[in-house]
């Protein structure tokens, strides 16, 4: 059974605009933690957010944004106003103890 | 600082042959991952060095596969006998002190087995 669902193999959102950015995860454990990853066509992996199963606030960084729902055991990723250098595959991990990746989302901005 | 460091950045070999593949981690990061990314995939965990020891190597797919860290810094993965389906990005990932810490990527190899 897959750990981390990313139900959205591509969006696309134009420039300026908030997009959401979907995951789900599926885990028995109750200390995990949860990440999303930006990979542009250069193929690194860009950290961006990371949210802690006991931290109850929602993690913000910059224009990323984590919208938690424990009880859903959802992590989605808000990127509010958009820029064109956002278009990248965006990655939901979640760690137990290795980092389990999702299937990735490509994101498309346009101008 | 500088971030993680891959060498090479591309791979050709042919079938059967043997691949080192480096990674140079964070200075002053003991933790070093090694993950193997295929075609339109997430990547997906080979091992992982606490130090100079493979403290777990569970997702390196068969005995062709190995890893050495030997000072604790610069990792080598090795590819014995290589097979086409060996092709992929292979990610090198360090972290401050152990798995709970957040993991910083390198740029990848990319391996191509002709």
């Amino acid at each position: 059974a897959q750990k981390i669902t990313q139900t959205q193999p591509g969006m696309f959102v134009q420039e300026k605009e908030a997009v959401t950015l979907d995951c789900t995860y599926d885990t028995s454990d109750q200390s995990y933690g949860l990440f999303w990853y930006k990979q542009p066509s250069s193929g690194e992996m860009i950290f961006l957010i990371y949210q802690g199963s006991y931290d109850e606030q929602n993690a913000t960084e910059g224009r990323y944004s984590l919208n938690f729902q424990k009880a859903r055991k959802s992590a989605n990723l808000v990127i509010s106003a958009s820029q064109l250098g956002d278009s990248a595959m965006y990655f939901c991990a979640m760690r137990e103890d290795t980092l389990i990746f999702g299937q990735g989302t490509e994101l498309s901005v346009k101008p | 600082g500088a971030g993680v460091s891959q060498t090479p950045s591309n791979k050709v070999t042919e079938k059967g042959k043997y691949v080192e593949l480096r990674c140079d981690p964070i200075s002053g990061h003991t933790a070093l991952y090694w993950y193997r990314q295929s075609l339109g995939q997430g990547p997906e965990f080979l091992i992982y060095f606490q130090g100079t020891g493979a403290a777990d190597d569970s997702g390196l797919p068969n005995d062709r596969f190995f890893a050495v860290r030997p000072e604790g810094s610069v990792s080598t993965l090795k590819i014995q006998r290589t097979e086409r389906g060996d092709s992929a990005v292979y990610l090198c990932a360090s972290s401050l002190s152990d798995r709970d810490e957040t993991q910083y990527f390198g740029p990848g190899t990319r391996l191509l087995v002709l």
